[in-house]
């Protein structure tokens, strides 16, 4: 069983949809978070939630929306997405404050 | 802002070389420097590194971290096409949540 995993592992959608990522971490970590990982730029961390409280959100569009119901769920939800938005979603999640980051295989999310 | 840049952006080398990858980084309140490697899907974790001058090891992977200079490398021995992949270098800062910021990697391809 692999320690984060996320779904779905491809997602195709139009710019008026509405969708949701879901993550889940059998880790026993208290911390999650989302990255964005676009062709030739670095990982952009968008969210962070430790202890199910949101740190940061980084000036993330609030066409992005997190949701995190418990320290082994989050949710990424969806809506009006623009072309630029195609990218690999990651999620990851941590001890807080102590060790890495441990992440799941992503998302590859297309927006027509 | 904090900021990290990895070099070289890609580097192909034949099986049996050995490789240098390096991460430099400008970071406020400097906690800790990882390793990661991505081949097709998740960033596997490698090594955190929070000490100057200490070598971290694990088989033909070793790293190392100077923090009056602000860099670290990333050895790797006798390389195996296994090891083709994108290696990702990150610091974290105290006080900011476990959060990470990434470098934009090293495109390694070994060669048989």
């Amino acid at each position: 069983e692999t320690g984060v995993t996320q779904t779905p592992r491809h997602l195709v959608m139009g710019m008026t949809n509405k969708k949701s990522l879901k993550c889940e971490q059998h880790l026993g970590h208290n911390a999650m978070y989302w990255y964005k990982q676009s062709a030739k730029k670095p990982l952009e961390l968008m969210f962070v939630y430790s202890l199910e409280e949101r740190v940061e959100n980084n000036s993330v569009p609030s066409r992005f929306s997190p949701e995190c119901p418990n320290s082994s769920h989050l949710f990424l939800h969806l809506h009006t997405l623009q072309p630029e938005d195609s990218a690999l979603y990651l999620c990851a999640s941590s001890q807080e404050e102590a060790g890495p980051q441990h992440f799941g295989d992503g998302t590859r999310l297309s927006i027509l | 802002e904090d900021k990290v840049v990895q070099s070289p952006l890609s580097l192909v080398v034949h099986e049996g070389d050995t490789v240098t990858l390096n991460c430099s980084y400008e970071v406020t309140n400097f906690r800790s420097l990882l390793w990661y490697k991505q081949e097709k899907k998740a960033p596997t974790f490698l090594f955190m590194l929070t000490s100057s001058g200490i070598e971290k090891k694990s088989g033909r992977l070793s790293s190392i971290l100077d923090k009056k200079e602000l860099f670290s490398i990333l050895n790797i021995t006798a390389t195996q096409t296994g090891d083709s992949a994108v290696y990702l270098c990150a610091v974290e800062r105290y006080n900011a949540g476990n959060m990470l910021t990434f470098g934009g990697g090293t495109r390694l391809m070994v060669k048989p």
